[in-house]
């Protein structure tokens, strides 16, 4: 079973589109978190949420949104997508709130044209 | 600015010889972390080290912290074609800051049968 698992693997999509990205862990992790990948290979956090709850909003335009209805869901919501948006897009969980042993899922390759 | 800079940028080595790759940071770290990322795929939590340790070893991997130099550095030894992808080094400051890992930009590690 995958552990962190989001999706889709792959998006292309339109510039001004608004598209979801899903992410579910199952490893009863109580944080979980959304990381970009750009094309350099730099990894920033975007997102963290304990327990439902936002702990970390990084500099972030208002066009993403991130969603946790439960402590195993965190959804990325972007609307009216640009072509900087190009990246690959990480979820990840973690067990406690101390960044011990994050585990990553696969990665969305997020292409905007 | 990345908070952990890896040094080289990318390597290249033979099967059997040992891969050294250092990381430096800037701000006093909580631990300190050392993820694979093979191509196109999610990031693998290898080894964390504690601000209190000094050495860590897991199989063939052997990991040094220097809080003085704010240094670490990830040897492998006997590597392996498989040992081929990115390294990246991620901290988390002290004190934590909502869990939030800070990545380095990685190291590209070409082994080579």
């Amino acid at each position: 079973d995958t552990a962190v698992s989001q999706t889709p693997k792959y998006l292309v999509t339109q510039m001004g589109n608004d598209k979801s990205i899903k992410c579910e862990q199952n490893l009863g992790h109580d944080t979980m978190y959304w990381y970009k990948q750009d094309s350099k290979k730099f990894l920033k956090i975007m997102f963290s949420y304990n327990n439902k709850e936002l702990i970390i909003n990084e500099t972030v335009p208002n066009r993403f949104s991130p969603k946790s209805p439960d402590k195993a869901h965190l959804n990325l919501h972007i609307n009216s997508l640009e072509l900087g948006d190009s990246a690959v897009y990480f979820c990840a969980s973690s067990q406690v709130l101390d960044g011990l042993g994050y585990t990553f899922g696969s990665g969305t390759r997020l292409t905007v044209v | 600015s990345q908070q952990g800079e890896e040094d080289p940028q990318a390597l290249s080595i033979q099967e059997g010889e040992n891969a050294t790759m250092n990381c430096s940071y800037k701000t006093s770290i909580n631990n300190l972390q050392w993820y694979r990322q093979n191509s196109g795929r999610g990031l693998v939590h290898l080894i964390l080290i504690r601000s209190n340790e000094r050495e860590k070893h897991s199989g063939r991997l052997r990991v040094t912290l220097d809080t003085s130099k704010k240094s670490s550095s990830l040897l492998i030894t006997a590597s392996r074609a498989a040992d081929t992808a990115s390294y990246f080094c991620a901290t988390v400051p002290r004190p934590a800051a909502g869990n939030k890992l800070t990545f380095g930009g990685g190291t590209r590690v070409l082994v080579k049968p």
